[in-house]
């Protein structure tokens, strides 16, 4: 089983760069988060989606745009990268079903560096 | 604002010594519970989670983490380590207000010595 699959897995791009990470995930969920792990903060959630075409910002939503247009995609995109978004990334989805409080499910991760 | 506050960052224990994370929460309401484990170079795994019931709860692993609603925790326990539970060790929060945003710990490293 797949589960959230991320791509790519590492990443440097230059400061005012573009890029577009790709989750995706094969488990039909609703819910769907990117986050951003740095160390000692934990996770912080960026952006999340309660269905396709439903997106909504998270805790750090500055710097970064999604689009969530079918259940399985949610694509994040950072339009002009800098050295502050160097982190790493996680996708996360879960079903929804009974609440929207179900476990989430992770991806690998994209680490990604603005140099 | 709502936080969850994990009080030790970084663990060292020896092998089959007993355990215990601090994890407090600020939210007066009802609240989801949830441990998440990170292996190094993996993703999050979930540990265990709590929604209702038995405030005692077990997870995969051996782990098992109490709620105490009066203490607005949820520790973290293990009664005997293994060199294989070295990892990073979330802990989260759902306000039931919220659409299923989990509220992240700002971690524990846990480094057990073989």
């Amino acid at each position: 089983n797949a589960g959230v699959t991320q791509t790519p897995k590492f990443r440097i791009l230059k400061i005012g760069q573009s890029m577009t990470l790709q989750c995706t995930q094969d488990m039909n969920h609703n819910y769907m988060y990117w986050y951003r792990q740095d160390p000692g903060m934990g996770l912080k959630l960026i952006y999340y989606s309660v269905g396709a075409g439903i997106t909504d910002k998270g805790e750090v939503p500055n710097g970064y745009n999604v689009s969530r247009s079918t259940t399985e995609d949610f694509p994040l995109r950072l339009e002009l990268a800098a050295p502050s978004q160097t982190s790493v990334y996680f996708c996360a989805s879960s079903s929804g079903q009974g609440g929207s409080n179900q476990p989430q499910h992770f991806g690998d991760g994209t680490r990604l560096s603005i140099l | 604002a709502q936080s969850v506050s994990q009080h030790n960052h970084h663990v060292i224990l020896s092998e089959a010594a007993s355990l215990e994370l601090g994890c407090n929460y600020s939210y007066g309401g009802t609240v989801n519970l949830f441990w998440y484990v990170q292996y190094p170079g993996q993703h999050l795994q979930l540990l265990l989670k709590y929604f209702s019931g038995d405030p005692l709860v077990k997870g995969i692993k051996g782990f098992e983490a109490e709620f105490i609603k009066s203490k607005f925790s949820f520790n973290l326990r293990k009664p005997s380590v293994q060199w294989s539970d070295t990892a990073e060790y979330f802990c989260a929060v759902i306000p039931a207000s919220n659409t299923g945003k989990l509220i992240f710990g700002q971690g524990t490293t846990l480094q057990v010595k073989p």
